[in-house]
């Protein structure tokens, strides 16, 4: 199993501003997943982060607006920008298992936007 | 792209069996997997169904029909601590493995 630690739990910003998650796993991972899980609904794909490479953004999620960098291969941050209240959601960084079947995740941020 | 499909709300009786369904639509299916999550939580793995058929890990088990595109999770012995949000999920390919979770089945344990 991975262990994976994020940061902040938990944030209230204000519109415009942005902020920037932290993912640090306990083990080297190939691939990082970013996900968004807005009040009482499912969690959506928001980009992969591979190490050495640009991350690969779903549809409907651009580079801009969701920064992510992956200096190493315990590590990963994403940043959400110039926020807005409809940003207001829990962001949810994941790991794949060993054998690719099942992901773990970190305890998530919940970002409360004004 | 993929969709899933299972119920919003599920209300079930301590000591009792519940069964969640999900149908998908999908391209490039490797399998379907399921996850709880508890209110403030995180989402948890529960199993993962690669082929057809039935996988038993303890009180759950999960099904799989890759031709129905139709699979359940099953949950026995209902215990409070069982109330919370489940979620199918399927992985397909995509480049790499990438994972698609369903709208997600609130269960409620009642006594």
């Amino acid at each position: 199993s991975a262990v994976i630690s994020q940061k902040p739990s938990r944030d209230i910003c204000q519109r415009g501003t942005s902020l920037t998650i932290q993912c640090q796993v306990d083990s080297q991972v190939t691939m990082m997943f970013w996900y968004r899980q807005q009040p009482g609904q499912s969690l959506t794909l928001i980009a992969t982060a591979n190490q050495g490479s640009e991350a690969t953004y779903e549809s409907g999620f651009v580079i801009d607006k969701f920064p992510i960098s992956r200096p190493n291969l315990t590590f990963s941050t994403l940043t959400v920008s110039n926020m807005s209240p409809e940003d207001s959601s829990i962001y949810l960084c994941s790991v794949e298992g060993e054998t690719n079947e099942k992901l773990f995740f970190g305890s998530g941020t919940q970002l409360s936007v004004l | 792209g993929q969709s899933l499909e299972q119920p919003s709300e599920v209300t079930a009786v301590e000591g009792a069996i519940v069964q969640i369904n999900c149908t998908y639509q999908t391209s490039g299916f490797y399998g379907l997997s399921w996850y709880q999550q508890h209110d403030g939580g995180a989402p948890t793995f529960l199993s993962y169904n690669g082929l057809d058929g039935l996988e038993e890990t303890g009180r759950f088990s999960s099904f799989l029909s890759r031709s129905d595109s139709y699979g359940y999770l099953l949950l026995q012995e209902l215990q409070m601590k069982d109330s919370a949000s489940y979620f199918c999920a399927v992985s397909a390919s995509g480049g790499y493995q990438k994972v698609t979770f369903g709208t997600g089945t609130k269960l409620q344990v009642i006594p």
